[in-house]
């Protein structure tokens, strides 16, 4: 069945520095993987997406990077900041034809300062 | 450039009535997709509209129906609403007719609650 988990339901880290969000994803045939932050009362924001034909994708702070062959999906924030604090979601769907995305439950994010 | 509107931003009702949310998608979008989110959770699909024809559906009964105007902007409809309809839902927005998987944008959510 269709499923998109997350290691850690929490992850505290200090300002400054690195944070690591994991995922993992059990549908072998989603080929799109997305990112989303959302804050307390809020609708979830785009941050970065990545297609299976890349295994690395880079923004502003952030990169993702996506491992095929043990079906798991990373979020890495440079230089964390107390406006990072929020709850981050994988979600995975397919690059053609119909839009779905499967949503895991999501990881908090502490920052202290 | 406006994002994804939704309205309204509270709702309360009581069990078996009926309540109606509106979504206006980004500027440039013409796809509109619902999600429900539990207290918690993450958002699960609902369904989905595209070219006013909704294409597909998740796990959801046939109390949630949707719509979708010539201009894009959706509705969702739940009938006969249950305790366990309270939940923040989520319209997100995207460009369907590339055929591709495109980036969906979510607006701000209605949180209803059911009494």
């Amino acid at each position: 069945g269709e499923s998109v988990g997350l290691h850690l339901p929490t992850l505290s880290v200090q300002e400054g520095d690195n944070s690591i969000i994991n995922c993992a994803y059990s549908n072998s045939a989603s080929d799109y993987f997305i990112w989303y932050k959302q804050e307390s009362g809020k609708g979830p924001q785009f941050i970065i997406d990545i297609r299976s034909n890349m295994d690395k994708r880079q923004g502003q702070r952030v990169t993702v990077l996506l491992n095929k062959t043990v079906k798991h999906l990373s979020l890495q924030i440079a230089a964390t900041q107390p406006g990072d604090s929020a709850v981050y979601f994988c979600a995975e769907g397919r690059n053609t034809g119909f839009q779905k995305l499967v949503f895991g439950t999501g990881t908090r994010l502490l920052v202290s300062p | 450039d406006a994002g994804v509107t939704q309205s309204p931003t509270h709702l309360i009702k009581t069990r078996g009535q009926q309540v109606t949310l509106r979504c206006s998608p980004k500027s440039g979008h013409d796809t509109v997709s619902w999600y429900q989110q539990a207290l918690g959770q993450g958002p699960q699909f609902i369904f989905q509209y595209y070219e006013e024809e909704e294409r597909q559906r998740g796990n959801f009964p046939d109390r949630f129906s949707g719509h979708q105007f010539p201009n894009y902007s959706s509705e969702l409809n739940v009938n006969a609403l249950l305790l366990g309809d309270s939940a923040l839902y989520l319209c997100a927005s995207s460009y369907g007719t590339s055929g591709n998987q495109e980036t969906q944008y979510f607006g701000p959510g209605t949180r209803l609650l059911v009494l």
